[in-house]
């Protein structure tokens, strides 16, 4: 009965890889987020999804893509892999004027 | 746009004793305010939030934050502070400058509270 679910929790992979995280909310939420929280715990958004309407917030590199299949869920899809991406990645899902709620978090080391 | 600030890298509490977390905002028209605690190796859990009304709000786990006006702040309070009080603190505003109204954190309080 977890509100917001994220898969995996860990992952470890070598530079230059295409890998996905999966996210998936039971709230009935409209909205659905990926923040991501670097080694100093900054936290910062990445991308909004609403309605089929994408939010991407400028800074974040093209190789980061969201899916979303259904209101339910919005995967992450990060190809060529680098060094730099290594970070906790957090899934949300919220209505547009109300509290978020977040997934426990993806650990994903680049080597 | 809309940010804000958490001046406390680091607060310490003595356990029993009232605790206090600061956060000031940044905004254009209206706040939304927004706390939020995160234990080692977990999510986010939401606490409590300020969109309009009184200016006291109470939230989960005994914590409530008090909305200045005047002093822009957003300050989390908690009268009696528990070890397991002890956790990383993020303030948040409610992005409305784009229509994905995003959450922008500010950088976090550690807080610590001693037996």
């Amino acid at each position: 009965d977890t509100a917001v679910s994220q898969t995996p929790k860990y992952l470890v992979t070598q530079m230059g890889n295409d890998k996905s995280i999966k996210c998936e909310q039971n709230l009935g939420h409209d909205t659905m987020y990926w923040y991501k929280q670097d080694s100093k715990k900054f936290l910062k958004i990445m991308f909004s999804y609403n309605n089929k309407e994408l939010i991407i917030n400028e800074t974040v590199p093209n190789r980061f893509s969201p899916k979303s299949p259904d209101k339910a869920h919005l995967n992450l899809h990060i190809n060529s892999l680098e060094l730099g991406d290594s970070a906790v990645y957090f899934c949300a899902s919220g209505r547009l004027s109300y509290e978020q709620y977040f997934g426990p978090g993806t650990r994903l080391t680049v080597t | 746009a809309q940010s804000v600030a958490q001046p406390e890298d680091q607060v310490n509490v003595a356990e029993g004793n009232p605790l206090t977390v600061k956060c000031t905002y940044s905004v254009s028209g209206n706040p939304y305010l927004f706390w939020y605690v995160q234990y080692p190796n977990r999510g986010l859990q939401f606490l409590l939030k300020y969109i309009t009304g009184d200016n006291l709000v109470k939230g989960s786990y005994g914590f409530e934050a008090e909305f200045n006006k005047s002093q822009t702040s957003f300050h989390l309070k908690k009268p009696s502070a528990l070890v397991s009080d002890s956790a990383l603190y993020f303030c948040a505003v409610r992005d409305v400058e784009n229509s994905g109204y995003a959450l922008n954190f500010g950088k976090g309080t550690s807080l610590l509270v001693t037996p």
